[in-house]
């Protein structure tokens, strides 16, 4: 069974650091582009970033103005986000999601971890 | 930056069939996909490649991507199908996201 697993969701306060992780199974994870999507309380889907299977590339959304670094360990088939400069704003739900076929950074999100909550608040 | 925008909710009456619109410019030229979002669950994708549904997903869910709209149908609707639904679409590296549609089965 595919599975995404979060961790590292915690009450932060304003300008703090968080570190976020997606733990997978199920699949080849160094064959997929992998993303994190937010969604802050009772609003939609906000795509936060991803890095390619080979990560190399990583984008993000021009929002966060370089505050969030994603990285990935293959042999331990584990993504990470680092959160700084934290701000209330960054409130959310956050999820982990893997590209659908091997080897394309563009793709559908196929799968979805069940995310975890960070709450910035003093 | 690419805006996708679609309308905050679609009535439907159960055995009906519900049309969700999501336009942007030229929206057409990219692949889009869908979500089905049930309260307090994470995203399901639906339609992936403005047309295909990955296996499991039921035939009653279909889409469209031409010009500015893509449309995703659900025919014979079902009080199951009341959840939230996203479009999505790359635009330069970036995913992009519609606001989101509730459909309503009343």
């Amino acid at each position: 069974e595919v599975r995404l697993v979060e961790s590292g969701g915690v009450v932060v306060q304003p300008g703090g650091s968080l570190r976020l992780s997606c733990a997978a199974s199920g699949f080849t994870f160094e064959n997929f582009a992998m993303y994190w999507v937010r969604q802050a309380p009772g609003k939609g889907l906000e795509w936060v970033s991803l890095i390619g299977w080979d990560a190399r590339t990583t984008y993000y959304a021009s929002s966060l103005r370089g505050r969030f670094t994603l990285s990935r360990d293959n042999s331990k088939d584990s993504l990470y986000l680092q959160m700084d400069s934290l701000r209330p704003e960054d409130t959310a739900l956050y999820f982990c999601a893997k590209a659908q076929r091997e080897g394309f950074n563009l793709d559908a999100l196929d799968v979805w971890g069940r995310g975890t909550m960070v709450t910035v608040s003093s | 930056s690419y805006d996708l925008t679609q309308p905050p909710s679609v009535s439907v009456s159960p055995g009906q069939t519900a049309s969700i619109t999501c336009s942007g410019d030229k929206l057409g030229d990219k692949f889009a996909s869908w979500y089905q979002q049930r309260p307090g669950q994470s995203p399901l994708l639906l339609i992936y490649q403005d047309t295909n549904r990955p296996s499991g997903i039921p035939e009653r869910f279909s889409g469209s991507n031409s010009g500015d709209t893509a449309t995703l149908t659900i025919s014979g609707t079902q009080t199951l199908d009341e959840a939230d639904y996203y479009c999505q679409a790359w635009d330069s590296s970036t995913v992009v996201f519609g606001g989101g549609t509730k459909l309503i089965v009343l």
